[in-house]
Protein backbone atom coordinates (compact mmCIF):
# COMPACT_ATOMS: atom_id res chain seq x y z
CA UNK A 1 0.00 0.00 0.00
CA UNK A 2 0.89 3.51 -0.13
CA UNK A 3 3.01 5.27 2.45
CA UNK A 4 2.92 8.94 2.95
CA UNK A 5 5.41 10.82 5.04
CA UNK A 6 4.76 15.16 5.90
CA UNK A 7 7.68 16.61 6.75
CA UNK A 8 8.14 19.17 8.97
CA UNK A 9 5.91 17.80 11.51
CA UNK A 10 5.90 21.37 13.15
CA UNK A 11 7.01 24.72 10.81
CA UNK A 12 6.95 27.80 12.57
CA UNK A 13 7.55 30.93 10.75
CA UNK A 14 7.60 34.88 11.39
CA UNK A 15 4.48 36.55 9.66
CA UNK A 16 5.34 37.57 6.10
CA UNK A 17 7.85 34.50 5.57
CA UNK A 18 7.34 31.93 3.57
CA UNK A 19 6.22 27.84 4.64
CA UNK A 20 7.13 25.32 2.76
CA UNK A 21 5.84 21.54 3.59
CA UNK A 22 6.93 18.35 2.10
CA UNK A 23 4.94 14.84 1.06
CA UNK A 24 6.54 12.28 0.07
CA UNK A 25 4.83 8.88 -1.34
CA UNK A 26 5.70 5.60 -2.21
CA UNK A 27 2.68 4.84 -4.71
CA UNK A 28 4.53 5.09 -8.16
CA UNK A 29 0.67 4.56 -9.61
CA UNK A 30 -0.60 8.29 -7.92
CA UNK A 31 -1.51 10.63 -9.98
CA UNK A 32 -3.48 12.65 -8.11
CA UNK A 33 -2.15 15.16 -5.20
CA UNK A 34 -4.48 17.28 -2.94
CA UNK A 35 -3.60 19.58 0.08
CA UNK A 36 -6.08 19.92 2.58
CA UNK A 37 -5.96 22.70 5.31
CA UNK A 38 -7.53 21.92 9.19
CA UNK A 39 -8.16 25.05 11.51
CA UNK A 40 -8.15 24.50 14.96
CA UNK A 41 -11.44 22.73 15.91
CA UNK A 42 -12.86 22.69 12.01
CA UNK A 43 -12.58 20.29 9.38
CA UNK A 44 -10.47 19.71 6.35
CA UNK A 45 -10.84 21.50 3.90
CA UNK A 46 -9.06 21.32 0.19
CA UNK A 47 -7.04 24.36 -0.98
CA UNK A 48 -4.87 23.43 -3.95
CA UNK A 49 -4.29 20.30 -5.79
CA UNK A 50 -2.34 18.92 -9.01
CA UNK A 51 -2.29 15.80 -11.21
CA UNK A 52 0.66 13.81 -12.13
CA UNK A 53 0.78 15.50 -15.71
CA UNK A 54 1.52 19.13 -14.19
CA UNK A 55 4.96 19.94 -12.20
CA UNK A 56 3.44 23.36 -10.13
CA UNK A 57 0.15 25.02 -9.70
CA UNK A 58 -0.60 28.46 -8.32
CA UNK A 59 -3.27 30.01 -6.62
CA UNK A 60 -2.37 33.04 -5.13
CA UNK A 61 -0.01 32.91 -2.25
CA UNK A 62 -0.30 29.04 -2.28
CA UNK A 63 1.39 26.58 -4.99
CA UNK A 64 2.39 23.14 -5.31
CA UNK A 65 4.73 22.01 -6.65
CA UNK A 66 5.75 18.20 -7.74
CA UNK A 67 8.19 15.37 -8.85
CA UNK A 68 7.08 12.12 -9.69
CA UNK A 69 10.55 10.81 -10.28
CA UNK A 70 11.62 11.44 -6.73
CA UNK A 71 7.88 11.02 -5.49
CA UNK A 72 7.46 14.16 -3.82
CA UNK A 73 5.26 16.98 -3.79
CA UNK A 74 5.35 20.05 -1.64
CA UNK A 75 2.75 22.87 -0.56
CA UNK A 76 4.09 26.58 -0.23
CA UNK A 77 2.75 29.46 0.93
CA UNK A 78 4.19 32.89 0.63
CA UNK A 79 3.50 36.14 2.60
CA UNK A 80 2.42 34.03 5.22
CA UNK A 81 -0.80 35.71 7.50
CA UNK A 82 -2.01 35.12 10.91
CA UNK A 83 -5.16 32.81 9.39
CA UNK A 84 -2.13 30.84 7.41
CA UNK A 85 -1.76 28.72 11.11
CA UNK A 86 -3.77 25.34 10.84
CA UNK A 87 -2.41 21.78 10.45
CA UNK A 88 -1.71 21.05 6.58
CA UNK A 89 -2.19 17.44 5.57
CA UNK A 90 -1.22 16.34 1.73
CA UNK A 91 -3.39 12.76 0.86
CA UNK A 92 -1.89 11.20 -2.24
CA UNK A 93 -4.57 8.97 -4.31
CA UNK A 94 -3.67 5.82 -4.22
CA UNK A 95 -3.93 2.95 -7.25
CA UNK A 96 -7.22 2.26 -5.35
CA UNK A 97 -8.53 5.77 -5.80
CA UNK A 98 -8.50 6.22 -2.33
CA UNK A 99 -6.67 9.06 -0.25
CA UNK A 100 -3.83 7.83 1.50
CA UNK A 101 -3.27 10.88 4.45
CA UNK A 102 -0.08 12.30 5.59
CA UNK A 103 0.10 12.88 9.71
CA UNK A 104 -0.22 16.51 9.45
CA UNK A 105 1.78 19.43 9.55
CA UNK A 106 0.99 22.04 12.19
CA UNK A 107 2.04 25.77 10.83
CA UNK A 108 2.38 28.02 13.40
CA UNK A 109 2.77 32.05 12.19
CA UNK A 110 4.55 34.09 14.33
CA UNK A 111 3.55 37.74 14.51
CA UNK B 1 -19.82 23.23 4.57
CA UNK B 2 -23.35 23.01 5.80
CA UNK B 3 -24.17 20.83 3.09
CA UNK B 4 -22.68 18.06 4.90
CA UNK B 5 -24.25 17.47 8.51
CA UNK B 6 -23.22 15.01 11.00
CA UNK B 7 -25.23 13.93 14.52
CA UNK B 8 -24.63 13.63 17.39
CA UNK B 9 -21.57 16.04 16.86
CA UNK B 10 -20.50 14.38 20.56
CA UNK B 11 -21.12 11.04 22.42
CA UNK B 12 -19.93 9.19 25.54
CA UNK B 13 -20.13 6.22 25.71
CA UNK B 14 -19.55 3.12 27.68
CA UNK B 15 -17.43 -0.01 26.84
CA UNK B 16 -19.57 -2.65 25.15
CA UNK B 17 -22.48 -0.59 23.85
CA UNK B 18 -23.36 -0.09 20.26
CA UNK B 19 -23.84 3.07 18.76
CA UNK B 20 -24.33 4.71 15.24
CA UNK B 21 -22.86 7.80 14.05
CA UNK B 22 -25.09 9.44 11.27
CA UNK B 23 -24.24 11.57 8.34
CA UNK B 24 -26.28 13.43 5.63
CA UNK B 25 -25.60 15.74 2.42
CA UNK B 26 -27.53 17.92 -0.03
CA UNK B 27 -24.46 17.99 -2.34
CA UNK B 28 -26.39 15.44 -4.59
CA UNK B 29 -23.17 13.15 -4.41
CA UNK B 30 -22.57 9.99 -4.64
CA UNK B 31 -19.73 8.76 -3.22
CA UNK B 32 -19.42 9.04 0.87
CA UNK B 33 -16.86 8.10 3.25
CA UNK B 34 -15.94 7.33 6.92
CA UNK B 35 -12.69 8.83 8.68
CA UNK B 36 -11.50 8.71 12.61
CA UNK B 37 -8.85 11.40 13.13
CA UNK B 38 -6.24 10.54 16.12
CA UNK B 39 -3.58 12.76 17.06
CA UNK B 40 -0.47 12.72 14.90
CA UNK B 41 -2.09 10.40 12.99
CA UNK B 42 -3.61 12.15 9.90
CA UNK B 43 -6.79 10.72 8.42
CA UNK B 44 -7.88 6.85 8.52
CA UNK B 45 -10.01 5.52 6.15
CA UNK B 46 -13.06 3.04 7.58
CA UNK B 47 -15.02 2.65 5.02
CA UNK B 48 -16.61 3.99 1.88
CA UNK B 49 -19.50 3.50 -0.37
CA UNK B 50 -19.80 4.58 -4.12
CA UNK B 51 -23.40 4.51 -4.67
CA UNK B 52 -26.42 2.96 -2.87
CA UNK B 53 -25.87 -0.33 -3.17
CA UNK B 54 -22.12 -0.42 -3.14
CA UNK B 55 -20.03 -0.49 0.31
CA UNK B 56 -16.05 -1.06 0.75
CA UNK B 57 -13.81 -1.61 3.44
CA UNK B 58 -11.00 0.86 4.20
CA UNK B 59 -7.89 0.66 6.21
CA UNK B 60 -9.11 0.35 9.18
CA UNK B 61 -12.61 -1.33 9.25
CA UNK B 62 -12.66 -4.02 12.41
CA UNK B 63 -14.38 -3.30 14.73
CA UNK B 64 -16.85 -0.79 12.26
CA UNK B 65 -19.66 -1.42 10.30
CA UNK B 66 -21.98 1.29 7.63
CA UNK B 67 -24.94 1.13 6.11
CA UNK B 68 -25.56 3.73 2.62
CA UNK B 69 -29.97 4.10 3.94
CA UNK B 70 -30.10 6.31 0.84
CA UNK B 71 -27.94 8.40 -1.80
CA UNK B 72 -28.14 11.30 0.65
CA UNK B 73 -27.18 8.88 3.92
CA UNK B 74 -24.19 7.17 5.21
CA UNK B 75 -23.90 5.52 8.94
CA UNK B 76 -21.35 4.46 10.80
CA UNK B 77 -21.90 2.14 13.75
CA UNK B 78 -19.82 0.56 16.49
CA UNK B 79 -21.13 -3.06 17.28
CA UNK B 80 -19.47 -3.06 20.53
CA UNK B 81 -17.44 0.35 21.76
CA UNK B 82 -14.37 0.03 22.99
CA UNK B 83 -12.14 2.38 24.53
CA UNK B 84 -9.16 2.60 21.38
CA UNK B 85 -12.44 3.70 19.64
CA UNK B 86 -12.50 6.91 21.29
CA UNK B 87 -11.36 9.57 18.09
CA UNK B 88 -12.96 11.95 16.08
CA UNK B 89 -14.99 11.01 13.17
CA UNK B 90 -15.12 12.53 9.78
CA UNK B 91 -18.17 11.94 7.44
CA UNK B 92 -16.91 13.07 3.86
CA UNK B 93 -18.41 13.54 0.42
CA UNK B 94 -17.61 13.70 -3.73
CA UNK B 95 -19.04 13.95 -7.08
CA UNK B 96 -17.85 10.71 -9.22
CA UNK B 97 -14.88 11.94 -10.91
CA UNK B 98 -14.35 15.06 -9.26
CA UNK B 99 -11.37 14.11 -6.53
CA UNK B 100 -12.53 16.94 -3.86
CA UNK B 101 -13.63 15.44 -0.89
CA UNK B 102 -16.35 17.51 1.20
CA UNK B 103 -16.00 17.21 4.77
CA UNK B 104 -19.04 17.00 7.97
CA UNK B 105 -18.26 19.24 10.68
CA UNK B 106 -16.75 15.72 12.85
CA UNK B 107 -18.11 13.72 15.70
CA UNK B 108 -16.41 13.44 18.71
CA UNK B 109 -16.18 10.01 20.64
CA UNK B 110 -15.22 9.02 23.80
CA UNK B 111 -15.71 5.40 24.80
CA UNK B 112 -14.75 5.29 29.21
Amino acid sequence: GENVEQHPSTLSVQEGDSAVIKCTYSDSASNYFPWYKQELGKRPQLIIDIRSNVGEKKDQRIAVTLNKTAKHFSLHITETQPEDSAVYFCAPRDSNYQLIWGAGTKLIIKP
Amino acid sequence: DADVTQTPRNRITKTGKRIMLECSQTKGHDRMYWYRQDPGLGLRLIYYSFDVKDINKGEISDGYSVSRQAQAKFSLSLESAIPNQTALYFCATSNGGVETQYFGPGTRLLVL
